[in-house]
């Protein structure tokens, strides 16, 4: 079952806070975060297991509710660089290789 | 470090034909996945091989066919193309076994069907 993710679109300013979230009807057990610009491939950017662990890039800050199996990515402080369709892709077990991706956020940024 | 590689770039093809896909994983990984990406949307899981075996496939036809070789590099075939098969095709390597299973996506191949 495909996560949904939202807001489906958001304009900042540069400098200005953002948050993107991700939910899911299934329980799962990691939450992987990917930013894709026009034309490129996916760039990792964080993984969240549950249970707490978690690991990605140091500017990237991120949670993951198991509670409510929803995962959130705060983007601060955004910068030009920041542009571009966020994605979360979702896995229900540990065996890995095989991510179902939500629908993405289209993130710009503005000077 | 060389990251994942594809090839061709993109590609041109017509209803009917037949295509291949290849991707070289990252040095030392041992997974592949594939993926499906048409514009606007998230990509979606396609097949994902590991030590040369299948270990998940989605929901596509069966015209739609892979294999890893023993340097764990990989190709994805799709047969009797249609219209619909346009997309951008990217395959992702991981190492497995590990605590994270992070995914690192090739560049991508674009793939046009008239």
């Amino acid at each position: 079952q495909q996560p949904v993710q939202s807001p489906q679109a958001v304009i900042l300013r540069e400098g200005e806070d953002a948050v993107i979230n991700c939910s899911s009807s299934k329980a799962l057990y990691s939450v992987h975060w990917y930013r894709q610009k026009h034309g490129e491939a996916p760039v990792f950017l964080m993984i969240l297991l549950k249970g707490g662990e978690q690991k990605g890039h140091d500017k990237i800050s991120a949670s993951f509710n198991e509670k409510k199996q929803q995962s959130s990515l705060y983007l601060t402080a955004s910068q030009l660089s920041y542009s571009g369709t966020y994605f979360c892709g979702t896995e229900r077990d540990n065996q890995g290789g095989k991510l179902i991706f939500g629908q993405g956020t289209e993130l710009s940024v503005k000077p | 470090d060389a990251g994942v590689t594809q090839s061709p770039t993109h590609l041109i093809k017509t209803r009917g034909q037949q295509v291949t896909l290849r991707c070289s994983p990252i040095s030392g990984h041992k997974s592949v996945s594939w993926y499906q990406q048409v514009l606007g949307q998230g990509p979606q899981f396609i097949f994902q091989y590991y030590e040369k075996e299948e270990r998940g496939r989605g929901n596509f036809p069966d015209r739609f066919s892979a294999r890893q070789f023993p340097n764990y590099s990989s190709e994805l075939n799709v047969n009797a193309l249609l219209l619909g098969d346009s997309a951008l095709y990217l395959c992702a390597s991981s190492l497995l076994g590990a605590t994270y299973n992070e995914q690192f996506f090739g560049p991508g191949t674009r793939l046009t069907v008239l």
